[in-house]
């Protein structure tokens, strides 16, 4: 599996960032996905995942502002963060979330595989 | 303020070994959910180091151990090379977040 994030790099402050993460050599039905940030010189900051179901998850300092949709037929899955400011200016990493259901109960086996990562700048 | 407090830094001499904290609550890994190391460099995408407490994916040395009790996780480095020269991060899931993802602040791996 590969993963590769596009879109826009710069962003107007209060518009709206979307990116989309294309998957390749795998199907993106198959496993779970996140979105991941990293501003300028600081740490990882996970933004949401959805579930191969559809069923999303996202960071409470985010969650009014985003929105993780799945593309099955395009095999990808996309990242939409409304209202931007300067506090939004990051790395962003698409990753595949790996989780396993054995027996009603949940694996977890990390993010094994990310995207190269796009940077995106908000502007003033 | 990131919900998984790792040291800022840590350092040590080539061929020595070093050791990574990474400390939550009851909420993450006193909760018995699943932790994960990833090696960052500069310029490049975080990847998978330890996964699963102590498993490393292929192609990982076996100098990068890790291990956990209570509400802590380690990253044990051994034999240590130039070129684990690099930030670690310790990940996890949190039961206040409905098993969202949480990563610790990260730690700047020097090797003197």
């Amino acid at each position: 599996v590969q993963l590769q994030e596009s879109g826009p790099g710069l962003v107007k402050a209060s518009e709206t960032l979307s990116l989309i993460c294309t998957v390749s050599d795998g199907s993106i039905s198959s496993f779970d996905w996140s979105w991941i940030r990293q501003p300028p010189g600081k740490g990882l900051e996970w933004i949401g995942y959805i579930f191969s179901n559809g069923t999303t998850n996202y960071n409470p300092s985010l969650k009014s502002r985003v929105n993780i949709s799945l593309d099955t037929s395009k095999n990808q899955f996309s990242l939409k963060l409304n209202s931007v400011t300067a506090a939004d200016t990051a790395i962003y990493y698409c990753a595949r979330d790996l989780r396993i259901e054995v027996g009603g109960r949940d694996f977890y086996y990390g993010l094994d595989v990310w995207g190269q990562g796009t940077t995106v700048t908000v502007s003033s | 303020q990131s919900v998984l407090t790792q040291p800022p830094s840590v350092s040590g001499a080539p061929g020595k070994r070093v050791i990574i904290s990474c400390t939550g609550s009851t909420s993450n890994l006193g909760a018995g959910y699943d932790v994960h190391w990833y090696q960052q460099f500069p310029g490049a995408a975080p990847k998978l180091l330890i996964y699963d407490t102590g498993n490393r994916p292929a192609g990982v040395p076996e100098r990068f151990f890790g291990s956990r009790s209570g509400t802590s996780a380690s990253l044990d480095i051994s034999g240590l090379l130039p070129e684990d020269e690099a930030y670690y991060y310790c990940q996890s899931y949190d039961s206040t977040l409905n098993g969202g993802r949480v990563f610790g602040g990260g730690t700047k791996l020097s090797v003197l």
